[in-house]
């Protein structure tokens, strides 16, 4: 198995513009997760979605991150207008889960700078 | 929610030493503690993991222990080798969505 897939895996742009990062999950994981990881704050859950359905989004700092899963092997997360202050690497993770806690399985990450 | 403390937040063993990395979680709901690590430039991997109804697991050179009473798991790792250095973490969840992750132990291994 390939393992989670992200895209890209560095990411350099200006504030102002718009970035979209891109996972593709273990295939046969049910449940896809979005993290971002800083210094400050460490590993924070941004978004999880199960069955490509949106679950929880209480993590997302605010209406400029949105996310969206169309099928069961794609999702992207997309900051819009980006900030210096949103720098940081993203990781997707996926896992197959049903009752109760899965395993959760990290992709590479993309480590995102805005200037 | 649940909140998870690690310490230490450094670590620096001799080759062939044992390290030991601990965690406290406040929520008593928790059942699942996953241990995570992460070398430079890579994404965390799950090296072991313990649910509540077992109080230690062994893998070879790494082993957790859990003590549900105290609400506290430790990672212990038994002849380090230098390629044990990296970044480790530690998780707690009651479900899926709610994994809340320690601010992490950098594992230095010196040859």
């Amino acid at each position: 198995d390939a393992g989670v897939i992200q895209s890209p895996r560095h990411e350099v742009t200006e504030m102002g513009q718009e970035v979209t990062l891109r996972c593709k999950p273990i295939s046969g994981h049910n449940s896809l997760f979005w993290y971002r990881q800083t210094m400050m704050r460490g590993l924070e859950l941004l978004i999880y979605f199960n069955n490509n359905v949106p679950i929880d989004d209480s993590g997302m700092p605010e209406d400029r991150f949105s996310a969206k899963m169309p099928n069961a092997s794609f999702s992207t997360l997309k900051i819009q207008p980006s900030e210096p202050r949103d720098s940081a690497v993203y990781f997707c993770a996926s896992s197959n889960s049903g009752r109760g806690s899965g395993v959760q399985y990290f992709g590479p990450g993309t480590r995102l700078t805005v200037t | 929610g649940e909140n998870v403390e690690q310490h230490p937040s450094t670590l620096s063993v001799q080759e062939g030493d044992s390290a030991v990395i601990k965690c406290t979680y406040s929520d008593s709901a928790s059942n699942y503690f996953p241990w995570y690590k992460q070398e430079l430039g890579k994404g965390p991997q799950l090296i072991i993991d313990i649910r509540s109804n077992v109080g230690e697991k062994k893998d070879q050179r790494i082993a957790v222990t859990l003590n549900k009473t105290a609400k506290h798991f430790s990672l212990h790792i038994t002849e380090t080798q230098p390629e044990d250095s990296a970044v480790y973490f530690c998780a707690a969840s009651i479900r899926e969505n709610d994994m809340r992750f320690g601010a992490g132990t950098r594992l230095t291994v010196k040859p």
